[in-house]
């Protein structure tokens, strides 16, 4: 079964701190992965993807993740949060075809203290 | 260029009713997949449709069904509405053809009283 873990369901980091969210993956076939960000009232972002190659990969907003096949993980790093990245954020895996029927995690929400 | 349009942003239902949501991909995107959100599900994917037939559908009863328009505008629709079926409601669209992102939209959110 096609199934996403992400563990952490708040994870507080003071700003300026670096930032881990972890997420953990299990599908049958070569998957693409996703790391979307949704704010509150909002639809989702996609941060970044990771499809095939580097296994690190770089997103907007300074996000990168790396995919680690043989743990099954795909990991969002920052090096430096900042106020404006407190909010919700999704590991989705998908089948190697493209962005349809995409399967999500159950989230993280980030908080920021000053 | 246009984002991906929802319509309408809330709506509230009775049980019973049936709903009817639209979604306006983004032009020359002819993929669009529907997703529901919920505090205790999380993002689910209801079904997909791809030059207006259903290449994919999630695990959700009969009651939840949709379409897709020649010019991809897509609509689902929900017969019966349940108190479980209060969510929010997100379109995507994509262009299959390119390894480019599926773009959201804001998302329609349904409250069944």
């Amino acid at each position: 079964a096609q199934s996403v873990t992400q563990p952490d369901i708040h994870i507080t980091v003071s700003e300026g701190a670096s930032l881990e969210l972890r997420c953990n993956y299990s599908y049958g076939a070569t998957p693409y992965l996703f790391w979307y960000v949704q704010s509150p009232g909002q639809g989702l972002q996609l941060l970044l993807k990771y499809f095939s190659g580097d296994t690190l990969v770089q997103g907007i907003k300074g996000f990168e993740a790396e995919f680690k096949r043989s743990q099954s993980s795909f990991n969002l790093r920052k090096p430096s949060v900042h106020w404006s990245d407190a909010a919700e954020y999704f590991c989705a895996v998908g089948p190697n075809t493209g962005f349809q029927k995409l399967v999500f995690g159950t989230g993280t929400r980030l908080l920021v203290s000053p | 260029k246009a984002g991906v349009t929802q319509t309408p942003r809330y709506l509230i239902k009775t049980r019973g009713q049936q709903v009817t949501l639209s979604c306006s991909p983004i032009s020359g995107h002819r993929s669009v997949s529907w997703y529901q959100q919920t505090p205790g599900q999380g993002l689910q994917f209801l079904f997909e449709y791809f030059s207006e037939t259903q290449r994919n559908k999630g695990n959700f009863p009969g009651r939840f069904s949709g379409r897709q328009f020649s010019n991809s505008r897509s609509e689902m629709n929900v017969s019966t509405l349940e108190l479980g079926d209060s969510a929010l409601y997100l379109c995507a669209s994509s262009d299959p053809s390119k390894d480019t992102e599926a773009f959201f939209g804001q998302g329609t959110r349904l409250t069944v009283v």
